[in-house]
């Protein structure tokens, strides 16, 4: 157990419609991080929060949007869904902003999108 | 753009026998190099990590080279076990940014 949720675990919507993932950092974490997972397609990294702030962006589409809260917990929102976007979704987060530091996963969040 | 590099795609070996996954990076940058165990299910785990001023580092059957000159850095895995099995992803990390190749799905054959 890497100490990082995810919620929900499964997700299944509608092209057009509108969902929001959530994530809640190990304890003492300040970075979060949002990665979409797609069959063979690796961990594509989409956009980093740090104390609040974001501080890095991936290839994130526009219809796609991040906060960080200040009890540090995070929520991706991911509008007018379209089929290509069923995939895993993972967070992670660190204790530091930067990218030489260790990242703890969660168990992610299978969205699939009919 | 820089990128990470990672082979093979899929990789079977017999159990007991050693299993080596390779990767290269562009970033010159680049510090830092985990690697993360996915077992099917659940999200990446690190398993081992390597920063450039190290050549190599072990940690029992796992061990890890880097090659910084050539930019490529490497995870050897000895007597491999069933419960290797998983896909493995390699990363390349400096201050502002972490970037994973796109894994190697190992399969540990009886």
């Amino acid at each position: 157990d890497s100490g990082v949720t995810q919620t929900p675990k499964h997700l299944i919507t509608a092209t057009g419609q509108r969902v929001t993932l959530r994530c809640s950092p190990r304890s003492g974490d300040l970075s979060v991080y949002w990665y979409q997972q797609s069959l063979d397609q690796g961990l594509q990294f989409l956009i980093q929060y740090y104390n609040g702030e974001e501080r890095a962006k991936g290839n994130i589409l526009e219809r796609f949007s991040a906060q960080q809260f200040p009890d540090l917990h995070s929520e991706l929102n991911l509008s007018s869904l379209e089929l290509g976007d069923s995939a895993l979704y993972f967070c992670a987060s660190s204790v530091q902003s930067t990218g030489d530091n260790e990242q703890f996963f969660g168990p992610g969040t299978r969205l699939t999108v009919l | 753009g820089e990128n990470v590099e990672q082979h093979p795609s899929t990789l079977s070996v017999q159990e007991g026998d050693s299993a080596v996954i390779k990767c290269t990076y562009s970033d010159s940058a680049s510090n830092y190099f985990p690697w993360y165990k996915q077992e099917l299910g659940k999200g990446p785990q690190l398993i081992i990590d390597i920063r450039s001023n190290v050549g190599e580092k072990k940690d029992q059957r796992i061990a890890v080279t880097l090659n910084k000159t050539a930019k490529h850095f490497s995870l050897h895995i000895t007597e491999t076990q069933p419960e290797d099995s998983a896909v493995y992803f390699c990363a390349a990390g400096r201050d502002d940014k972490i970037i994973f190749g796109k894994g190697t799905r190992l399969h540990i054959l009886p």
